[in-house]
This record gives structure tokens, C-alpha cells and sequence, in this order.
């Protein structure tokens, strides 16, 4: 079992649609992060947080923003997205964000934008 | 910029058999590398992580070998079984903290 919990795992919604992606991790970690997969590729980075604060954002547009309310939790809203945002969205979690500590990954969510 | 590349993008081997799947990269420059294992619609399970001063590490019928002069490692994966079917994925670390991903070996073992 993940030790890293995504909510919900798969996800349906509109262009006009509001919705959010939630994170949890109860290891203490002190680093989240958001990853966007499409099919058969890689992730890709989009947004780090380092001791609850945004350390890195990846040019991410504006209608993905992320919040992360404590140390356990992390969230991603969601708000006018495209067709081509359908994707597997992937959180990880490490120990606070420095070299060399493994990140662990949740499950997914997967978005169908309709 | 680091690249990353995984070669064969996809292997099909009998369950029993001993493999290797290849990962380069262009920047020497790295504090570490990690396998990782995808299965199809999951999440990314870390396999090994290698710092950048370590030459292999084992864990169970994996292996994973770092010749960072080179920019290359290896995953050794013995005695291979139907449950290793999977993406495999490796990553580096770079000088900002960030991953930077292979594209993947799709493997799958015959039983």
C-alpha cells in the first residue's frame, strides 16, 4: 500500500467545472509536489513545496493552483481546464526536499476533461 | 540541459531469464539516480536510489550500478517473473533538486 494517498482516483468534469485533487502523507514529510503524466510519457515537475511554502513553480498555468493547508496535506484546484489537461496527476512526497532524499509517489488521480 | 535516456524503449523476455535495462545521461553532474517502477494506470514505486559517490545498489533480485564518468546505469534485474512486467523509469537528480525522468523501458516477462 502507497503511503502516499491520493483523492479521488479518477475524476470527470467539464471545462467549466470547479474541482480540487487532494494529497495526504503522514511520514513527515516536509517536501510535496505535483506531477503531470501523460500516456506513455514521463512525469513532469509542476509545483514544490518546501516546508509549506511554494519553492517551485514550473510555468504552470493559472487555472491549476496548488495550496498545501499543512505539512500532511496537499492540494491541487482546478478551474476552467482544457481537453488537454486529461492526465494522470501524480503527488510525492520526500523527507524535506534536499539531495539525495527519494520521493515516494502516490497512486494518481486521473482527469478526463470532457 | 540533462537528458536522460532509456534504451530499449520496450523488452519482452521468458519468465526465468537474467536482464538489464539501460539508462544514460548527458550531465555528470548529479547528486543522485533512482529506478522507479510504474505499473499501467498506478503510481511510481521508488525501486533503488543510488547516491552520486556509490557505485550499486541491491535490493532482493535487483540491482542498480551508477558509472557516473560515463553518465550511464544499469538495472539488473535476476531470475525474472511475470510480476516484474511493468515501466521501469529511471530519474537523476540534479544541481536544482529536481527529477529529471528517462521515458521508460516497458518491460514484459512471458510466463
Amino acid at each position: 500500500d502507497t503511503e502516499v494517498t491520493q483523492t479521488p482516483k479518477h475524476l470527470v468534469m467539464g471545462m467549466t467545472n470547479k474541482k480540487s485533487l487532494k494529497c495526504e502523507q503522514h511520514m513527515g514529510h516536509r517536501a510535496m509536489y505535483w506531477y503531470k503524466q501523460k500516456a506513455k510519457k514521463p512525469p513532469e515537475l509542476m509545483f514544490v513545496y518546501s516546508y509549506e511554502k511554494l519553492s517551485i513553480n514550473e510555468s504552470v498555468p493559472s487555472r491549476f493552483s496548488p495550496e498545501c493547508p499543512n505539512s500532511s496535506l496537499l492540494n491541487l484546484h482546478l478551474h476552467a481546464l482544457q481537453p488537454e489537461d486529461s492526465a494522470l496527476y501524480l503527488c510525492a512526497s520526500s523527507q524535506s526536499g534536499g539531495v539525495g532524499q527519494p520521493q515516494h509517489f502516490g497512486d494518481g488521480t486521473r482527469l478526463s476533461i470532457l | 540541459k540533462q537528458e536522460v535516456t532509456q534504451i530499449p524503449a520496450a523488452l519482452s523476455v521468458p519468465e526465468g531469464e537474467n536482464l538489464v535495462l539501460n539508462c544514460s545521461f548527458t550531465d555528470s553532474a548529479i547528486y543522485n539516480l533512482q529506478w522507479f517502477r510504474q505499473d499501467p494506470g498506478k503510481g511510481l514505486t521508488s525501486l533503488l536510489l543510488i547516491q552520486s559517490s556509490q557505485r550499486e545498489q541491491t535490493s532482493g533480485r535487483l540491482n542498480a550500478s551508477l558509472d557516473k564518468s560515463s553518465g550511464r546505469s544499469t538495472l539488473y534485474i535476476a531470475a525474472s517473473q511475470p510480476g516484474d512486467s511493468a515501466t521501469y523509469l529511471c530519474a537523476v537528480e540534479d544541481s536544482n533538486y529536481q527529477l529529471i525522468w528517462g521515458a521508460g523501458t516497458k518491460l514484459i516477462i512471458k510466463p
